[in-house]
């Protein structure tokens, strides 16, 4: 089926450090791809997307590239802030005909210490 | 603009007992997605409805039943409550495919 897989947590950095989680997701179809963040005690919020290959998604100093030969869209930051500190879901959706759902990946755990 | 809103924040009901949730799209959206997020999980896909009809489906027994209205506000119903429902619950609305956007969730325990 389709799937997406991230690495497993927690991650834990100092500030000012490179991110890199990893995601890969199952080639069938044609996926648009996501990264969702989630803040203690919150819902999603959208953090970049990407829908085609080759597509570069970047919001907020992240950044991910949707890789087809590799199955890959790996979450980046260059510099990590405390205030980064979250959990992070890389998604999939697909369209089943008349209706599309989102496909999460079991979520990735940062932690930014000053 | 006002974002997509749920209630309640939080609830708390025993086995058996059955519960309603509520969400409201952001404005204009016609179509709501309904997501169950265990502790320490990805969320996962319950149903979605479109223009008040459901619109597709995830691997949840029938006990979870929804509803939509013509202002596209929407309900997710679970009947017969077990240990395992406690979870976040979210509601997404959207236009289109490529952009869900998702409330607050509403946290229910199941005791």
């Amino acid at each position: 089926g389709n799937s997406v897989t991230q690495m497993e947590g927690p991650v834990t950095l100092s500030e000012e450090a490179f991110l890199t989680i990893n995601c890969t997701y199952t080639a069938t179809g044609y996926p648009s791809l996501f990264w969702y963040v989630q803040y203690p005690g919150e819902g999603l919020q959208l953090l970049l997307k990407a829908t085609k290959a080759d597509d570069k998604g970047s919001n907020k100093g992240f950044e991910a590239t949707y890789r087809k030969e590799t199955t890959s869209f790996h979450l980046e930051k260059g510099s990590v802030q405390v205030s980064d500190s979250a959990v992070y879901f890389c998604a999939r959706v697909d369209s089943g005909g008349s209706n599309y759902k989102l496909t999460f990946g079991k979520g990735t755990l940062l932690t930014v210490n000053p | 603009e006002t974002g997509v809103t749920q209630s309640p924040t939080h609830l708390i009901k025993t086995r058996g007992q059955q519960v309603t949730l509520r969400c409201s799209s952001q404005s204009g959206h016609n179509t709501v997605s309904w997501y169950q997020q265990a502790l320490g999980q990805g969320p996962q896909f319950i149903f979605q409805y479109y223009r008040e009809e459901e619109n597709g489906r995830g691997n949840f027994p029938p006990r979870f039943s929804g509803l939509q209205f013509p202002n596209y506000s929407s309900e997710l119903n679970v009947n017969a409550l077990e240990l395992d429902d406690s979870a976040l619950y979210l509601c997404a609305s959207s236009l289109d495919i490529n952009e869900q956007f998702f409330g607050p969730g509403t946290r229910l325990t199941v005791l």
